[in-house]
């Protein structure tokens, strides 16, 4: 069964301090591994998709990883803006699309 | 990125009548759209897949004859929830999907049902 477990559920950081986010992955058929941004209330804003081993991709204080296994959204000097639930999602093959199998996301809160 | 819209961003209705949330890629052709729901502090749960001009693929366990969907353009999908009862409160969202990999979301559909 396909599976994407993220880590930690919830992460409280000051701002400044860097740190990493975890999501690992089971899946056959692989199409895309993929960062969004979550905000209360709203939907998903896109952020990455990774699609090999040792690809990386950055955004400002953002920077995806990937392996074989699993992705790191690693965070750098934070700030309080970056607040919000981010989501790992992989893409799995239907042939015609790609069908996004979620995580239950980590929380982050970043303060002052 | 690419916008998706949906309308409205907040319904509140009485149990037993039927809810339309559209959902409109803005600025590409989205050749497939998914329809999510998501609970508090749940993730993203999948509801169905809809290809412009065909009928939607349902995940287990999705009422397809109470979750009616339509994908009449590429352009637009509708979500009706037909008579909506309170364990139908949800977080409804959806997602376009063009000729690329990426799935980008609207801002969310938030449903009460009283």
């Amino acid at each position: 069964e396909d599976q994407v477990t993220q880590s930690p559920e919830a992460l409280r950081l000051q701002e400044g301090e860097s740190s990493s986010l975890n999501c690992s992955y089971t899946v056959s058929g692989l199409r895309g591994l993929f960062w969004y941004r979550q905000d209360p209330g709203k939907g998903p804003e896109f952020l990455f998709t990774l699609y090999s081993a040792g690809e990386e991709k950055e955004k400002e204080r953002l920077k995806a990883t990937l392996t074989k296994k699993e992705s790191f959204l690693h965070i750098t000097a934070p700030k309080p803006e970056d607040s919000a639930t981010y989501l790992c999602a992989v893409g799995l093959d239907t042939g015609t699309a790609s069908k996004l199998t979620f995580g239950t996301g980590t929380r982050l809160q970043v303060t002052l | 990125g690419a916008v998706v819209s949906q309308h409205p961003s907040r319904v509140i209705c009485k149990s037993g009548t039927s809810v339309k949330i559209e959902c409109r890629s803005l600025d590409f052709q989205a050749t497939t759209m998914f329809w999510y729901r998501q609970f508090p502090k749940q993730s993203l749960m999948l509801m169905a897949t809809s290809n412009e001009g065909s009928k939607a693929t349902y995940e287990q366990g999705v009422e397809k004859d109470k979750f009616l969907i339509n994908h009449a353009s590429l352009t637009l999908s509708t979500l009706t929830v037909t008579s909506a009862h309170p364990e139908d409160s949800s977080f409804y969202i959806c997602g376009g999907q063009g000729g690329y990999n990426e799935q980008f979301f609207g801002p969310g559909t938030r449903l009460t049902v009283l």
